[in-house]
């Protein structure tokens, strides 16, 4: 499956502690989105790496939230001291760069929060 | 930021035409417009993009107005595997503007 991964898929922990989320893209994007996704709502972006840069972080919805993508490849994305509104899908995405128009995005499975 | 506006939800029968139309008053000049649809427990799935007036692909078609102020997606001959929600996205590319709407949850009855 050549497609992109998320680890884990479910993932329940209680408030206060820390969750790390993993991200695979598809291997020749070099852009990397993350969204927070709740139930009956669009996805919300929250930060995107074009390779390892991070150009976009101002939208990471506190600093609890963190992300990475050390080599420019997989990705990470952090909550510390989680709390129960951080109870939601988070989904990972990619694609190719472009200076004009974006290309599509595709989107992982997603991982499921529950904060308890 | 600009802000996205869809129906929440709407109704056809298989072999109907759906429209669905999303408004987006404040459409930045570099924002192109993108639909994705979702089905329960996925990621959404690329559908079509454009940036204005009219393009078409094997699924869908997408109409743009001059103002851009809004923009339809028409589905053809809709089947019951169509029954998904769907998304319309501003998307500046390289500016990293990236604003869903909340979905419009189609529904196809047999």
């Amino acid at each position: 499956d050549t497609g992109v991964s998320q680890n884990p898929r479910h993932k329940i922990t209680k408030r206060g502690q820390n969750v790390t989320f993993r991200c695979d893209p598809i291997s020749e994007h070099n852009r990397l989105y993350w969204y927070r996704q709740t139930l009956g709502q669009g996805p919300e972006f929250l930060t995107y790496f074009q390779n390892e840069a991070q150009l976009e972080k101002s939208r990471l919805l506190s600093d609890r939230f963190s992300a990475e993508r050390p080599k420019g490849s997989f990705s990470t994305l952090e909550i510390q001291r989680t709390e129960q509104g951080d109870s939601a899908m988070y989904l990972c995405a990619s694609s190719l760069a472009a200076l004009g128009a974006p290309y599509e995005q595709y989107f992982g499975p997603g991982t499921r929060l529950t904060v308890t | 930021l600009a802000k996205t506006t869809q129906p929440i939800s709407m109704d056809s029968y298989e072999g109907q035409e759906v429209n669905i139309t999303c408004s987006h008053n404040n459409i930045a000049t570099n924002d192109y417009i993108t639909w994705y649809q979702q089905f329960p427990s996925q990621g959404p799935r690329f559908i079509i993009q454009g940036y204005k007036t009219k393009v078409t692909n094997e699924v869908a078609s997408l109409f743009i107005p001059a103002d851009r102020k809004s923009s339809t997606l028409s589905l053809p001959r809709v089947s019951l595997s169509d029954t998904a929600v769907y998304y319309c996205l501003l998307d500046g590319g390289s500016q990293g503007n990236l604003i869903f709407g909340k979905g419009t949850k189609l529904s196809v009855k047999p």
